[in-house]
């Protein structure tokens, strides 16, 4: 299993593009979410989802969307680029249905943002 | 409001001590609590995850213990090593929110 899989590792915006940030697992985890990591500020989450077609709004989910169209995938899009997104980007998923243990939260290994 | 707090902010400590790193939260509605390791520039490392009915979990030179009434988790490091050198985050999984809170995290260098 590659686990958790984010691209691209590395991205610089001008203020007001957009851009995609991709993410994928292949644990056929049900729930996935978004997290933002800046200093002296911890991990916030972002947007999270708990199924396909489901998705809901975390602690900062300004500025950014999300969809659910399928299991694997949970694309995080920046619509207007600004110098506050400047950060770095993690995607997580946990298995939450029946079955097997449930709960523990997998990581992928981030996109770091710079917004000039 | 669930809040977590890593005590110290940052450690460091000489090759081969053993090192007890602590966390704290407000509200014991918990699912789990899990520990983290983060090398710099890198991302999240699962190390142990501890369910709510359990009181600790184990891994090599790692246990994980967790006290729910008190709202605490500490981390023990046995004969730490360089390598051991990292930030260590711990989250708890909200019983009220179904939501991940993470603490500030504890900066660990392990001097050769």
């Amino acid at each position: 299993n590659a686990g958790v899989t984010q691209t691209p590792k590395f991205q610089v915006l001008k203020t007001g593009q957009s851009m995609t940030l991709q993410c994928a697992q292949d644990m056929n985890h049900e729930y996935m979410s978004w997290y933002r990591q800046d200093p002296g500020m911890g991990l916030r989450l972002i947007h999270y989802s708990v199924g396909a077609g489901i998705t809901d709004q975390g602690e900062v989910p300004n500025g950014y969307n999300v969809s659910r169209s399928t299991t694997e995938d949970f694309p995080l899009r920046l619509l207007s680029a600004a110098p506050s997104q400047t950060s770095v980007y993690f995607c997580a998923s946990r298995h939450t249905g029946a079955g097997g243990p449930k709960n523990e939260q997998f990581f992928g290994p981030g996109t770091r943002l710079t917004v000039l | 409001k669930q809040e977590v707090t890593q005590i110290p902010a940052a450690l460091s400590v000489p090759e081969g001590e053993n090192l007890v790193l602590n966390c704290s939260f407000t509200d014991s509605a918990i699912y789990n609590l899990q520990w983290f390791r983060q090398d710099p520039g890198k991302g999240l490392t699962s190390l142990l995850l501890i369910q709510s009915s359990q009181r600790e979990q184990t891994s090599g030179r790692l246990n994980a213990s967790l006290d729910k009434s008190s709202g605490r988790s500490t981390l023990y490091i046995a004969a730490s090593q360089p390598g051991d050198s990292a930030t260590y985050l711990c989250a708890v999984l909200s019983g009220n929110t179904g939501k991940l809170i993470f603490g500030q995290g504890t900066t660990l260098q392990v001097k050769p």
